[in-house]
């Protein structure tokens, strides 16, 4: 079965810190990868997605992902962090064709201003 | 346009009892996917229905169960509670193809004692 991990289970940063969280997943396949983020008392919605082409995929509020194909990763980067980071990040990875995202544990992000 | 609701959103029960919970999709959204997220644990899908039919499952017991109605609306339903089903539960619409992105509610809280 499908498994996603995400090494970073805590992170903790200071305003204008760079920031890389860690995603890595199992299937050998065509794969669909997401990063998810979980503000405190908000919904979960997507930061961003790869599905083809660009292996470097630009999101939201300035994160970015990079797909090693060959390191079966998707690490979530931003340069600066900003206090308002503070928030749960979930990598999600999808065998190509199917419905359904496994997700990862969740990364932890606190940002101290 | 409005986005996935769930009710309740608080929920306390003793452990034997019985719960259901909603999820009303955006409208248009045909796919109602089900989430339990636990610290620690991340999201761990427990099924996904399409158009009034479960399509996938993922590993839960029998006493974790769901519907869809024909306006796309779907309950889940967990009998015999046990203290480890405390968890926020996640209520996910898509239009329902595999590219498609799903949209997260705001969760409902589900506290057993």
């Amino acid at each position: 079965a499908q498994s996603v991990s995400q090494h970073n289970h805590h992170v903790i940063l200071s305003e204008a810190a760079s920031l890389e969280l860690g995603c890595n997943y199992s299937y050998g396949g065509t794969v669909n990868l997401f990063w998810y983020v979980q503000y405190p008392g908000q919904h979960l919605q997507l930061l961003l997605k790869y599905f083809s082409g660009d292996p470097l995929v630009k999101g939201i509020k300035g994160f970015e992902a990079e797909f090693i194909k060959s390191k079966f990763s998707f690490n979530l980067r931003k340069p600066s962090v900003q206090w308002s980071d503070t928030a749960e990040y979930f990598c999600a990875v999808k065998e190509g064709g199917s419905y359904i995202p496994t997700f990862g544990r969740g990364t932890s992000l606190i940002v101290h201003p | 346009k409005a986005g996935v609701t769930q009710t309740p959103r608080y929920l306390i029960k003793t452990r034997g009892q019985q719960v259901t919970l909603s999820c009303s999709p955006i409208s248009g959204h045909r796919s109602v996917s089900w989430y339990q997220q636990t610290p620690g644990q991340g999201l761990q899908f427990l099924f996904e229905y399409f158009s009034e039919t479960q399509r996938n499952k993922g590993n839960f017991p029998g006493r974790f169960s769901g519907r869809q109605f024909s306006n796309s609306r779907s309950e889940m339903n967990v009998s015999t509670l046990e203290l480890g089903d405390s968890a926020l539960y996640l209520c996910a619409s898509s239009l329902g193809g595999p590219y498609n992105e799903q949209f997260f509610g705001p969760g409902t809280r589900l506290t057993v004692l």
